[in-house]
């Protein structure tokens, strides 16, 4: 089955820097790789998406990145703020998007004012 | 946020007991998921549902058994749970198999 690396675990940034997050999967044939951002008590939620036939998608300060070749993608958040500290959580799936899900472990992000 | 709410909040159940989970959308999406969120793993996907059809059981153990009745309501019904199950439990639901989903608050279930 699909295994989904997530690193770093932990990630302290300065307000106004950029955060970089990045995960690995091992199924050649993942094809939906979304982002979740979970803030301390609260739900997840999806910030970003990308499929396999995009290489980079925006979404204002969000970036996500994917290299199937390498099989990795990463999120960029650039000009962090204090509301981005969150758990960040990585997904890969097959297939119809959500069905075969696997999540990385989490990135807790941590914005010093 | 009301748009997928869970009952209860939180849950204490002894081993023998029997409880069930409750879950429901107002979103009028098609698909349904249920999810368990421990402590330092990564979020697992336990049972997705598709117009009330389970199309995916990631090697859950019988102890955890769904329920859906129609496109909105979603339940987990448990019995004989180990204390290993205690964890959060989230369900979703999306407008179809790849639309975004939407979580619930969750259960904060703990096996005594």
């Amino acid at each position: 089955g699909e295994n989904v690396e997530q690193h770093p675990s932990t990630l302290s940034v300065q307000e106004g820097d950029s955060a970089v997050i990045k995960c690995t999967y091992s199924d050649s044939a993942s094809n939906y790789f979304p982002w979740y951002k979970q803030e301390l008590g609260k739900r997840p939620q999806l910030i970003i998406d990308i499929r396999s036939n995009v290489g980079e998608k925006k979404d204002q300060r969000i970036a996500v990145t994917l290299n199937k070749t390498a099989k990795h993608f990463s999120l960029h958040i650039t000009e962090t703020q204090p509301e981005d500290s969150a758990v960040y959580f990585c997904a890969a799936s097959r297939g119809f998007g959500n069905e075969k899900l696997t999540f990385g472990t989490g990135t807790r992000l941590t914005i010093i004012p | 946020e009301t748009g997928v709410t869970q009952t209860p909040r939180h849950l204490v159940m002894g081993m023998t007991n029997k409880k069930s989970l409750k879950c429901e959308q107002h979103l009028g999406h098609n698909a349904m998921y249920w999810y368990k969120q421990s402590a330092k793993k990564p979020l697992e996907l336990m049972f997705v549902y598709n117009f009330k059809e389970q199309t995916e059981n990631n090697s859950v153990p019988s102890r955890f058994s769904p329920e859906c009745p129609n496109s909105s309501h979603l339940f987990l019904h448990l019995h004989t749970l180990q204390p290993e199950d205690s964890a959060l439990y989230l369900c979703a639901s999306s407008q179809d198999r790849e639309g975004e989903q939407y979580f619930g608050p969750g259960t904060r279930l703990t096996v005594t």
